[in-house]
């Protein structure tokens, strides 16, 4: 029974299209969030959602938006890809009243052509 | 900037022996650490972790030291398996953001030889 699954696995698309990635944790976790992991394998914070309020937005496009339709479910959306968004992006979760490890999903690498 | 770095891309270890690797971080208000191990095609996995109110944390054949004046922390795998073989990444959260964000170093990457 996965804790954090995220879908698709492997995304290629095109430039300028729009696409979205899903994600849902079954842990009971208040808060959520999406990494992104680029091809010098650095993986950075994008943003985090703690019961369906954004908590910290780093500096990343305007292009990239997550929504959370509850707090189950972390969905990030992306519009006009570009090359440079190729990469690998992970979901995570985590209890953030406590010290405590966030359990992160398997990834989705995303390529635009 | 890169705030938790991990200087040795790779490391290799003869099986039975100790796997240290290594990480050292620049922010301050860092309160807690992390050690995730990560496969090829897989999310990382969470393996060990330290308050930073502690210097040492032992699970098994895992322990991690915390040597916070240095800002260092070492993971130490004693005796080193095969499937220890790995992508290892450090990470640290900064207590005050009121979320557990999490900034990872680059890795590295452990190969076991049998």
């Amino acid at each position: 029974d996965t804790a954090v699954s995220q879908t698709p696995k492997y995304l290629v698309t095109q430039m300028g299209n729009d696409k979205s990635i899903k994600c849902e944790q079954n842990l009971g976790h208040d808060t959520m969030y999406w990494y992104k992991q680029d091809s010098k394998k650095f993986l950075k914070i994008m943003f985090s959602y703690n019961n369906k309020e954004l908590i910290i937005n780093e500096t990343v496009p305007n292009r990239f938006s997550p929504k959370s339709p509850d707090k189950a479910h972390l969905n990030l959306h992306i519009n006009s890809l570009e090359l440079g968004d190729s990469a690998v992006y992970f979901c995570a979760s985590s209890q953030v009243s406590r010290d405590t490890e966030a359990f992160f999903g398997q990834g989705t690498r995303l390529t635009v052509v | 900037d890169q705030q938790v770095k991990q200087n040795s891309p790779s490391l290799s270890v003869q099986e039975g022996r100790i796997s240290i690797l290594n990480c050292d971080y620049t922010n301050s208000m860092f309160d807690y650490f992390l050690w995730y191990k990560k496969y090829p095609a897989e999310g990382p996995t969470f393996l060990i972790s330290i308050s930073s109110i502690k210097d040492k944390n032992e699970d098994g054949r895992f322990t991690v030291f915390l040597n916070k004046s240095a800002k260092h922390l070492s993971l130490h795998i004693v005796p080193s398996q095969p499937g220890d073989s790995a992508v290892y990444f450090c990470a640290a959260r900064e207590g005050q953001t009121g979320a557990n964000n999490l900034f990872f170093g680059t890795g590295t990457r452990l190969t076991v030889i049998p």
